[in-house]
Parts: structure tokens; sequence; C-alpha cells
């Protein structure tokens, strides 16, 4: 399975400000993709970046909240623009791998809290 | 849209009880299927995959899929204090992953 390094794993953030998040993988990955999960709720996805063009965003996120990078295919970012106390949450990177490259694998995740 | 339905629990065994957790799909288009362990405050972590009608045991660990119901199992036999987390059911339909909101076990020592 692909080791994924994910940083910051937590932080307080002040309303109205950002945060960027950084993911990087230990092996070349087509896609990587961007994790929300709320308090006590499931993992909802965000957006799927490939590298060298722009990100996929799911139904609700939008890409002035939440821009991405991916310059290169070990590497993504993932910003929390404009935050606010809604955006606290458990911000996870993940690539697909295994035997069948059909498994997902989860970086240590972002906690971050906006106050 | 695509749902993955478990049982959030709580879910109480004793230790060297069988916990069973399941889990319902809604697109028969899904081909993969997943168990992943949470412990609190860390990232999902993957424990079993299954991908054919069965059984599919590893360790203490048994992943059951009924394609035909829609429906994925986990048995984990002689429970230990350490399994104590929350376990999502995953799906992969369309190269897209649709995981389940959890089921909390607690194996009571």
């Amino acid at each position: 399975s692909a080791v994924i390094s994910q940083k910051p794993s937590r932080d307080i953030c002040q309303r109205g400000t950002s945060l960027t998040i950084q993911c990087q993988v230990d092996s070349q990955v087509t896609m990587m993709f961007w994790y929300r999960q709320q308090p006590g709720q499931s993992l909802t996805l965000i957006a799927t970046a490939n590298q060298g063009s722009e990100a996929t965003y799911e139904s609700g996120f939008v890409i002035d909240k939440f821009p991405i990078s991916r310059p290169n295919l070990t590497f993504s970012t993932l910003t929390v623009s404009n935050m606010s106390p809604e955006d606290s949450s458990i911000y996870l990177c993940s690539v697909e791998g295994g035997s069948l490259n059909t498994e997902a694998f989860f970086g240590q995740g972002t906690r971050l809290t906006v106050v | 849209q695509k749902e993955v339905e478990q049982n959030s629990g709580p879910l109480s065994v004793p230790e060297g009880a069988i916990a069973s957790l399941n889990c319902t799909y809604s697109d028969r288009g899904s081909q993969s299927f997943f168990w992943y362990r949470q412990y609190s405050g860390k990232s999902p972590e993957l424990i079993m995959s299954i991908y054919s009608n069965g059984d599919k045991e590893d360790g203490r660990f048994t992943a059951q899929l009924n394609k035909a119901s829609q429906y994925v199992s986990l048995l984990i036999r002689d429970s230990q204090p350490s399994d104590s987390a929350t376990y999502l059911c995953a799906v992969n339909a369309g190269n897209q992953f649709y995981f389940g909101t959890g089921t909390s076990l607690t194996v009571i020592p």
C-alpha cells in the first residue's frame, strides 16, 4: 500500500482565514482524493485531483472555497478558504492502491477547528 | 444516489465473543467492497476487501458478500478490547468510493 504523509495533523484557525493542507505520496498515482469527515459522520468526497488538469468537485463543493493543486504525481494540496466554524472537520487525503488498484488508502488526516 | 447503509450502533460485545457488523448498498453495479476500521481521532485503516460472493477470511476477520441481496457483513471472532473502534463499510462503484456512516463497536473486557 502507498505511504501517505499529510500535514498539518491538526490546526486551530480564526474564521475568515485560509488553511492549506499538504499530501505527499511515496509513489506516483494518477488520482488523489480529498475527503471531509464531520464529527460523527462518514466520509464525504470533496474532489478528485488529477495531475495536469483541474480538480473535479463533487456536488456542494466549489473551487473558490476548496482550491486544489496537483503539481505532480506524488503531491497535492487542499486549501480551505475563508473559513467558518462549519468548516471544522477532519480532512483526509486518499489514493487508490492494492493488488487491483481498487482499495482506498488514507493519510493521517488533518483535524481542523475554526474559532 | 449511491448509498451505503450501516447500523450506527453502538454495538457492545464481551471480550472473546463474535462481533457482527452489517452493511447494505444500493448500487447493483458495485464491484468492490471494503471494511475500514477507524479509531477515534485517526484515519480509516483498510482491514478487509472482498470482490466476489461468499466468504473471505483473514485471521479473526471474515467478510461476507451477497450481491443478490446487496449485503456485506464483517464478522470479528474472539473480539478483543483493541477491536473497539468505528467500522466503515465502503463500496467502489464507477471508480468512486461510497462510505457508510460507520458502526461503533465496543468490546467489553
